[in-house]
């Protein structure tokens, strides 16, 4: 049974601070992994998507990368801005089970 | 282009009643799935639906019940309900049902709340 874990729980951090999110699955053979970011009673919003062929995948200040061997992936996020405040969840998907979520990094981003 | 919209955004019921809530698909989207998730916790997977046929269910008692219509939105039905079914629901859509290179796109949720 898969199960996904992200460390921190909560991370505060000063404005303009690099940061690294970090998630771990336990069963290697997925087929993607997905960084969501969601703000407080919403949904998720889709940040980054890494295949399993892949290593790693860009979007403006985001870098994510994956481990697939060590069933690891992180999220960086360069120069933090109080805009980014929100929880950031990681999921996987393998054989065909759906999405897998960890329960999420709470990040506060002071100004 | 429109996103996953959910109906209703806030819900308040009584232990024991019933609830139906809506999901309307991004356009071109055939798979749509929900998720429970409960404060504090990432979400969990209730249902899968593609092409109108119900392709996985998740750990959830038979109270449960989901279905999707030909137009692809979908409705999750929940029976019986008790406190601990208070959470948000979130219906997310997809073009294949998330494998490979198929994100998920999510819709901001339903906010049930059971007294």
């Amino acid at each position: 049974k898969q199960e996904v874990t992200q460390i921190p729980a909560a991370l505060s951090v000063p404005e303009g601070e690099n940061l690294v999110l970090n998630c771990s699955f336990t069963d290697s053979a997925i087929y993607n992994l997905q960084w969501f970011r969601q703000d407080p009673g919403k949904g998720l919003t889709s940040l980054l998507l890494i295949q399993s062929s892949q290593r790693e995948q860009t979007s403006g200040r985001l870098n994510a990368s994956l481990d697939k061997s060590s069933g690891r992936s992180t999220l960086y996020i360069a120069a933090s801005q109080p805009g980014d405040s929100a929880t950031y969840l990681c999921a996987v998907i393998s054989g065909n089970t759906p999405l897998v979520f960890g329960k999420g990094t709470r990040l506060s981003v002071i100004a | 282009d429109a996103g996953v919209t959910q109906s209703p955004t806030h819900l308040i019921k009584t232990r024991g009643q019933q609830v139906t809530l809506r999901c309307s698909p991004i356009s071109g989207h055939k798979s749509v799935s929900w998720y429970q998730q409960v404060l504090g916790q990432g979400p969990q997977f209730i249902f899968q639906y593609y092409e109108k046929e119900e392709r996985g269910r998740g750990n959830f008692p038979d109270r449960f019940s989901a279905r999707q219509f030909p137009n692809y939105s979908s409705e999750l039905n929940v029976n019986a309900l008790l406190l601990g079914d208070s959470a948000l629901y979130l219906c997310a859509s997809s073009v294949l049902g998330g494998q490979g290179n198929s994100p998920l796109h999510f819709g901001n949720g339903t906010r049930l709340t059971v007294t």
